[in-house]
């Protein structure tokens, strides 16, 4: 149990366009994801919090209008990088936390296998 | 701020070896750590979650224990294979669920 799926795996796109990238608990439900970034060699940064039906909650420095975050159902969150430029280029990886019973693993985070995008 | 240093950034072993990799945290006040691996070009595979009310986690040849005092944690790695070959990260909560990762230990594991 308590799988979460990120779509798509990888992508590769033109600098100026924009690239969504969706986060999918697939048997559990997640009223809390977290996008994290991870640049080569480097560890997982948190961008943002997202909350299922409320707006998310952006780190530090992250800018908002940049990385759009929607998290329309309990079990799926989307990160949109709005006019990609090289520099956007990095491994994005979602997580979401599993609110099962203390006995089925409550407070774990779950992550997705990440999506590397590449912005020509 | 929190911030998650792990000891030694790089490890390379032979084929065998009892492993000990360092997690700490500037602020002590851990609720939640999580030890997992990454592979290249891989996402997380979490190893040992250590929960508020645990010191000390095992699975199979792992083991991971939390000094909260200190804000320490320490992943035991025991007879070490080369598929152990991976990085590994300590990440920690301090009751949000908002996770601080470490910086990670390259480990690598010669046949």
């Amino acid at each position: 149990g308590a799988v979460v799926s990120q779509h798509p795996s990888w992508v590769i796109c033109k600098s100026g366009t924009s690239v969504k990238i969706e986060c999918r608990s697939l048997d559990f439900q997640a009223t809390t994801m977290f996008w994290y970034r991870q640049f080569p060699k480097q560890s997982l940064m948190l961008m943002a919090t997202s909350n299922e039906g409320s707006k998310a909650t952006y780190e530090q420095g992250v800018e908002k209008d940049k990385f759009l975050i929607n998290h329309a159902s309990l079990t799926l969150s989307t990160l949109t990088v709005t006019s990609a430029h090289p520099e956007d280029s990095s491994f994005y990886i979602c997580s979401a936390r599993w609110t099962g019973g203390a006995s089925s693993g409550a407070n774990v985070l779950t992550f997705g296998a990440g999506s590397r995008l590449t912005v020509l | 701020k929190q911030e998650v240093t792990q000891i030694p950034a790089a490890l390379s072993v032979p084929e065998g070896e009892n492993l000990v990799l360092n997690c700490s945290f500037t602020d002590s006040a851990i609720y939640n750590l999580q030890w997992f691996r990454q592979d290249p070009g891989k996402g997380l595979t979490s190893l040992l979650l250590i929960q508020s009310s645990q010191r000390e986690q095992t699975s199979g040849r792992l083991n991971a224990s939390l000094d909260k005092s200190s804000g320490r944690s320490t992943l035991y790695i025991a007879a070490s294979q080369p598929g152990d070959s991976a990085t590994y990260l300590c990440a920690g909560t301090s009751g949000t669920y908002k996770y601080i990762f470490g910086t990670g230990t390259r480990l690598k594991v010669l046949a």
